[in-house]
Parts: C-alpha cells; structure tokens; sequence
C-alpha cells in the first residue's frame, strides 16, 4: 500500500514569507508526528497528533510554528515569517494507535529559507 | 542532557565484513524502546530494528542485530555482511514510556561501505 507522503519535496522561500508542507499519513493511521532536521543531526520531535487533537506540541520552537490535522488524516505543518534558520528538512511519520513501535516516515520536505 | 549519543561520526567497513555502531542511552523510565533507522542520501527514515526494554533477547532482523546491554545503557546496530547498499547515515532513536510517544533520535553515524 502507499505510505506517508510529503509535498513538496522541496520549497525556496525568501526569509518572512508564509510557507505550509502537507503530510498523508498511512490510510488508518491515528498517531501523525512531525520531526524537523537540521544539517547533520538527527531528526528533532515538533508535535505530535493523536486523531485530530495535538497531544504533545512541546517540540515546537516558537509561535511561528503551528499544525493541524483537522480530519485526522493530513496534516499541514504552518510557518509564519519563515527565518533562515528554519532550513531544514521537515519529517513526517504515522503509526497505528495499536502499534506505536513503528513509526514509519514519509521522504521529507526540504525547506530552504533564502 | 543528551538522551542518545552516538560517538562515531563516520565508520568504513570493508564489503562483506561486519560492522558495529555504537549508541548510549539514558532514561530513569523503566519502560522505553530503542530503535535504529537507516537514512539514505534520498532523505528518507527506513525503520531497521527495534529492542523493548522488558524483551530478553536481543533483536535481530535479516542483518540487523541489536546487541542490548541493559546495565551499560548501551544498544549498538550490528550489520553482518556489509554491502554496498548499506551506505547512509543510522540514527540510533528512543522512546521513553509506553504509547504512542515521540522519538528521541541521536546525531548519526555515517556508514561507508568500500568495495
């Protein structure tokens, strides 16, 4: 079956721009998590969604930052006034409530703030 | 304080040979779960192995073993047969608690595989 998708694979923008990345999780997946990588390091937990509902959003940097998932499939990860040190690689990973062990990962979107 | 550390930036195996990459952990949570991932230059995260904290034995899948050592805190990837295709970054990642948590990942080791 398919399995969690990321658009774009890439964007540009110019620092103070608005810019939304789209994550599909698995069909039936509940649990969404979002996870932002920077140059060689490892990926950072942002937010973490349990249905609809943000169950953990202590990973997000700042108010600049925000999520939904608003039918509890796809979700969109928000940055406003984005800053050049937001360039990073976006992740994307669902599981199913019953099988929290395996998170699986979409391919990332890299964002690039100019 | 860093809750996975991976000491080796980069590591060369020679094909077929195996290799290991080392992690550390630390948690005062009796219940978590450690997890390595592959991550090729492609980008994307490839789920490889995963260790309970209450399982006995040491994981293993296909190539991929784990070898947990509870009371060092320690849950090295150990690939057997090197192959090419092996040559990417390995995240080693934990997840503290039970349910549905979010990962804590290390910094990476850097794999080459030589010919």
């Amino acid at each position: 079956g398919a399995g969690v998708s990321q658009t774009p694979s890439n964007k540009v923008t110019e620092k103070g721009k608005y810019v939304e990345l789209r994550c599909d999780p698995i069909s039936g997946h509940t649990a969404l998590y979002w996870y932002r990588q920077s140059l060689g390091q490892g990926p950072e937990f942002l937010i973490y969604f349990q249905g609809t509902g943000a169950a953990d959003d202590s990973g997000l940097p700042n108010d600049r930052f925000f999520a939904v998932r608003p039918e509890g499939s796809v979700s969109t990860l928000k940055i406003q006034r984005t800053e050049r040190g937001d360039s990073a690689m976006y992740l994307c990973a669902s599981s199913l409530w019953s099988q929290p062990d395996t998170q699986y990962f979409g391919p990332g979107t890299r964002l690039t703030v100019l | 304080a860093q809750k996975i550390t991976q000491t080796q930036p980069g590591m060369f195996v020679q094909e077929k040979e195996a290799v290991t990459l080392d992690c550390t952990y630390d948690t005062s949570d009796p219940s978590y779960g450690l997890f390595w991932y592959k991550q090729p230059s492609s980008g994307e995260m490839i789920f490889l192995i995963y260790q309970g904290s209450y399982d006995q034995q040491n994981a293993t899948e296909g190539r991929y073993s784990l070898n947990f050592q509870k009371a060092r805190k320690s849950a090295n990837l150990v690939i057997s047969a090197s192959q090419l295709g092996d040559s990417a970054m390995y995240f080693c990642a934990m997840r503290e608690n039970s349910g549905n948590t979010p990962l804590v990942f290390g910094k990476g080791t850097r794999l080459s595989v030589i010919a």
